[in-house]
């Protein structure tokens, strides 16, 4: 069974550009959340999604957004591009339905770079 | 304050010992969650926990729920060991976590 693919892997982006990053979530899972990890800040929750609805969404501003479609793909999007959201984002998907019973499994990440 | 706080932050050993991560939180939790990160960011999920112990392997991951800790095992510890552990809790969904800041483990033959 392949794992949660996300693509892709590197991105060099100029600040107030634009971004896509895209998570395929393991085949049957219906939740994928989000993450940023930096040096100063670790890892800090961004969005999670069930069946394209959004059901929580971290501290973030509105320049980060997302969404999950009908097979479970979800893309996040972070416009404006400023020098501190140079980070690896990481994607997971689980079977979970909410009760936070079932295990996480994270794609290797989009590391993205600001300049 | 991070409401999870995990140690050591740092940790050396010799292959073959015993070694223990603590995480400590202060939030009620539905889940807690060992998660291993080695260089390149990929991040594999150890175990999730909610209550008592788990075993997998040479690892053991134990929780007290009353106390709000949790420990992580290795025993006979390997040089593959080497990696970052993350202490992460779920509060109110499954996706929704709260990270520590990390243990780098590091392992010498």
């Amino acid at each position: 069974k392949a794992g949660v693919t996300q693509t892709p892997r590197y991105l060099i982006k100029t600040r107030g550009q634009q971004v896509t990053l895209s998570c395929s979530p393991i085949s049957g899972h219906r939740s994928v959340s989000w993450y940023q990890q930096t040096p100063g800040q670790g890892l800090q929750f961004l969005f999670e999604y069930f069946s394209e609805t959004q059901r929580n969404k971290g501290n973030f501003p509105g320049r980060f957004s997302g969404r999950q479609f009908s097979n479970s793909r979800s893309e996040m999007n972070v416009s404006t591009l400023e020098l501190g959201d140079s980070a690896l984002y990481l994607c997971a998907s689980s079977l979970d339905r909410g009760t936070g019973t079932s295990p996480l499994h994270f794609g290797n990440g989009t590391r993205l770079t600001v300049t | 304050k991070n409401e999870v706080e995990q140690s050591p932050q740092n940790l050396t050993a010799q292959e073959g010992e015993f070694i223990t991560i603590n995480c400590s939180y202060s939030v009620g939790i539905s889940a807690l969650h060992w998660l291993q990160q080695h260089p390149g960011g990929g991040i594999v999920s150890l175990f999730m926990l909610s209550s008592g112990k788990k075993k997998h392997g040479r690892l053991i991951a134990t929780i007290n729920i009353q106390e709000k800790h949790s420990s992580l095992h290795i025993t006979a510890s390997h040089p593959r060991d080497s990696a970052v552990y993350i202490c992460a809790v779920g509060t109110d969904s499954w996706g929704k976590l709260q990270f520590g800041a990390g243990t780098q483990v590091v392992v010498t033959p």
